[in-house]
């Protein structure tokens, strides 16, 4: 049973680039989380998604970030214009349902230069 | 929001000793793991516990919700387990949004 898949595993752009971030999910599940971890502030909760709903996002940036999962197709997360703040880890989780465990994919290495 | 607070920050072991790590939280929380982050910067699921005691291993986790507490149990440590330990746990209504604590950093010399 594969785990959940996250790619690139490492992403370089310049500054105002845009990057786009792939989490699939484990077979079975259909909650996604995003969370970011920056050097100094530890991992923190970013959005919370089902099929083609956003559920929560209450710890995304208000501007230039946005995720979304399709009917079809990984969940995206999305940042636009990046700047350097936004070098950071980026993992996505699933579950199989609200309240169960939650299931950690590798992570991508963001990197603004 | 929800504090989490771990401790210690930081640890460093021989290889073959044993460990305590300990996560503290300020409310009532509906689940509550444990992850390894290991040097690749992977997280490791290693415990789903709410409540109670759990073994897996040389692992081990015990969680006292009523008191607010979770410790994770280390024993006859191997320098495989070095890396950072971290404790996250769900307070939220409607939808479960993991707070993590900062962390433990477990360095295990051979």
């Amino acid at each position: 049973n594969a785990g959940v898949m996250q790619n690139p595993r490492h992403l370089v752009r310049r500054r105002g680039q845009e990057a786009r971030l792939r989490c699939s999910p484990m077979k079975g599940h259909s909650h996604v989380y995003w969370y970011r971890q920056l050097p100094e502030e530890g991992l923190k909760f970013m959005v919370y998604l089902q099929k083609e709903n956003i559920i929560d996002e209450s710890g995304m940036p208000k501007e230039r970030f946005s995720a979304e999962f399709p009917k079809e197709g990984p969940s995206i997360l999305r940042i636009q214009q990046v700047v350097r703040g936004d070098s950071a880890a980026y993992f996505c989780a699933s579950s199989p349902n609200r309240v169960d465990e939650q299931y950690f994919g590798p992570g991508t290495r963001l990197t603004v230069t | 929001g929800i504090q989490v607070e771990q401790s210690p920050p930081d640890l460093i072991l021989q290889e073959g000793a044993n460990s305590t790590l300990r996560c503290n939280f300020s409310d009532s929380v509906n689940n509550l793991q444990w992850f390894h982050q290991n040097p690749w910067g992977q997280l490791i699921n290693l415990f789903y516990i709410p409540s109670g005691t759990k073994q897996n291993g040389r692992l081990s986790a015990t969680t006292v919700a009523t008191e607010r507490y979770s410790l994770l149990y280390i024993s006859s440590s191997q320098t495989t387990d070095s890396g950072v330990y971290f404790c996250a746990v769900d307070y939220s209504q409607g939808a479960q949004k993991l707070v993590f604590g900062q962390g433990t950093r477990l360095t295990i010399n051979p």
